[in-house]
Order: structure tokens, then C-alpha cells, then sequence
């Protein structure tokens, strides 16, 4: 079974400062890798999609390595801004559809 | 991007009755549609997938009977919460996907279920 792991649970950093976000997997086979993006009682917004074959994809301030070997992949959220405070989630997927989450990190960017 | 609306987004309810989640593709033809809960601090667990026309695949741990789903049309699913008791208290959200990948997966907003 598929386990998603993600360090740290909480982050709160001043704004202007660089964010560093991971995730760990159990199973190295994955299908592709998604960074996702929840606000308080909302649904998910998704940031980037890895491909199993890719080891980075980049969008904007957003920039997201892969390893799978190693089973880790790290988000980074360049020049943070208040409005990045949110809760950002990793999922993996094995199998067309199925994703497996972490429980997500959320992220508090003070004025 | 498509659009994937939930309703209602939040709702009470008291324990032993029924709730009803609506999960609708705006602008496209959902042939996948998937029910996820998620408890506070917690992962979002996938709880069953539901093609259109076809009973629903429940993930194991989850009671089909107690989470009854129905997609009847190529734009609509339904989640119904039957008898309903406070641990069922929960965030509940659909995703939907229009092809052969997931990469064209979209989310619906959520529903907050507070039963009491």
C-alpha cells in the first residue's frame, strides 16, 4: 500500500522568504506525482503534475523535483507571499485515477 | 478550466438521517467521477469510483451501504450519507475526469458535514 508522507505538518514564515515543502512515498512505481493547493474548506486547486519520467516542472514561482528512485519530491515556493497561506498537498499516483495523499503542509506567509 | 460544482457546501444534519451531496461537471462530460472524505489534520481518503451508468467501486473499509452512489448521467453524481451519526462527520469532495488520464482531473469544492 501506497503511503504519502509530508514534512513538515505546519510552516510559518515571514513574507519574502523561499519555501521548502516534501513529500515522501513508499512505492517508487508511481504513474505521476501532483502538487495540490487547499484553502480553508474548499476543494483543491492543482499546481503542477510530475510525469514518473520528468524530475522537474516549474510554473511561475512554483517549482517542483521529483525522485523517484528515492521516492521524494520537494515543492518550492519562491519569494512567498500572504497570499500563498494555504495548505499544500502531495498525492502520487499508481494507477490511472487513484491518487494516494499526504496529510498536507500548511503553510502560513506573515506580513 | 472545466468546472466541477459541489452542493451544498456545508450542511448540519441530525444523527440517524439521510444527506444527499451533489457533485456536477459544468462543461463537460464526466465519465469518472471519484468521492473523497478527509478528517481534520488528515489525508483525503478516496472512498469509492463511479463511472457513469455502472454501480459504484468502493475502496476497502468503506460501507456501500451506508454510502450509497449514483452516477446516473454523464454530468451528475450523488453521494448519500444514509443514517447518518457523528463520526460521519467529515469534509467530503468529488473530483471528475473527462478522459484517459489523470491528468484532466477536477475538484469540486467540498462538502462539510457536521451531523449532531
Amino acid at each position: 500500500k501506497q503511503e504519502v508522507t509530508q514534512i513538515p505538518a505546519a510552516l510559518s514564515v515571514p513574507e519574502g522568504e523561499n519555501l521548502v515543502l516534501n513529500c515522501s512515498f513508499t512505492d517508487s512505481a508511481i504513474y505521476n506525482l501532483q502538487w495540490f493547493r487547499q484553502d480553508p474548506g474548499k476543494g483543491l486547486t492543482s499546481l503542477l503534475l510530475i510525469q514518473s519520467s520528468q524530475r522537474e516542472q516549474t510554473s511561475g514561482r512554483l517549482n517542483a523535483s521529483l525522485d523517484k528512485s528515492s521516492g521524494r519530491s520537494t515543492l518550492y515556493i519562491a519569494a512567498s507571499q500572504p497570499g500563498d497561506s494555504a495548505t499544500y498537498l502531495c498525492a502520487v499516483v499508481l494507477n490511472d485515477y487513484k491518487l494516494s495523499f499526504g496529510a498536507g503542509t500548511t503553510v502560513t506567509v506573515r506580513a | 478550466g472545466a468546472v466541477v460544482s459541489q452542493h451544498p457546501s456545508r450542511v448540519i444534519c441530525k444523527s440517524g438521517t439521510s444527506v444527499k451531496i451533489e457533485c456536477r461537471s459544468l462543461d463537460f462530460q464526466a465519465t469518472t467521477m471519484f468521492w473523497y472524505r478527509q478528517f481534520p489534520k488528515q489525508s483525503l481518503m478516496l472512498m469509492a469510483t463511479s463511472n457513469e451508468g455502472s454501480k459504484a467501486t468502493y475502496e476497502q473499509g468503506v460501507e456501500k451501504d451506508k454510502f450509497l452512489i449514483n452516477h446516473a448521467s454523464l454530468t451528475l453524481s450523488t453521494l448519500t450519507v444514509t443514517s447518518a451519526h457523528p463520526e460521519d462527520s467529515s469534509f467530503y469532495i468529488c473530483s471528475a475526469t473527462f478522459s484517459a488520464g489523470v491528468e484532466k482531473l477536477f475538484f469540486g469544492s467540498g462538502t462539510q458535514l457536521s451531523v449532531l
